[in-house]
């Protein structure tokens, strides 16, 4: 059974909609991903963290998404005006390093009608 | 064009057959490679680890790994129907290591009862 709890498991948006999805990683895990799954199974990293701070991210120039990891609060991330694209599943990971094992989530599937 | 590339993309094998999947990297940059496991409707699990040339043996399963043809491969011997999953290979590279994993596109394997 996943350690790493990710809430909604399915959340439906219209075009334009906000969607926010949130993750408590493993107890003990400093390092948190996201990753975006599409439907041909490509994975598509999006940003990691260690100790809230961010490790590394893809260029968000479209500045619809963000994330942050606040320390005593779920991870979270969010798309400000979602797109049919974006429609995926949302993977939240863990781990104890930023090199080790990753733990994954059961995912968030977003649709965008 | 993918970094990592898998295939079989799909294989199917009788229960208690040997099942032979790989991988192959690009980028000479890669030289960690995982295994994870995605069952339907849940999130990918961690089956092994190789970072270093040679074999490595986990109960059934056995990873390979050529670092200079960047070749992975696993088998999974004594297939069970609970190994019937989607199957992907993972790699991070040496330089500027945050932990970033880049994914294949997976192989399917189907286990026949």
């Amino acid at each position: 059974n996943s350690k790493v709890i990710q809430t909604p498991r399915y959340l439906v948006k219209g075009q334009g909609q906000k969607a926010k999805m949130r993750c408590i990683p493993e107890k003990g895990h400093p390092v948190v991903f996201w990753y975006q799954q599409n439907k041909n199974n490509e994975f598509k990293f999006l940003i990691n963290f260690q100790n809230q701070e961010v490790l590394q991210q893809i260029d968000m120039t479209e500045k619809r998404f963000s994330a942050e990891c606040p320390s005593n609060s779920p991870c979270s991330l969010e798309i400000q005006s979602s797109e049919a694209g974006d429609s995926a599943l949302y993977l939240c990971a863990s781990s104890l390093s930023s090199t080790g094992q990753l733990y994954f989530g059961e995912g968030s599937k977003l649709t965008v009608l | 064009q993918q970094k990592v590339q898998q295939s079989p993309e799909s294989l199917s094998v009788p229960e208690g057959g040997m099942a032979s999947l790989n991988c192959t990297s690009s980028d000479r940059n890669f030289q960690y490679f995982w295994w994870y496991r995605q069952h339907s409707g849940e999130g990918p699990k961690a089956l092994m680890s190789i970072f270093s040339d040679g074999d490595k043996k986990e109960g059934r399963f056995t990873a390979h790994l050529n670092k200079a043809s960047l070749h992975v491969s696993l088998h999974i011997r004594d297939s069970q129907p609970s190994d019937s999953a989607l199957y992907f290979c993972a790699a991070s590279g040496l330089t500027g290591n945050t932990g970033k994993l880049i994914f294949g596109l997976g192989t399917t394997l189907q286990v026949q009862p």
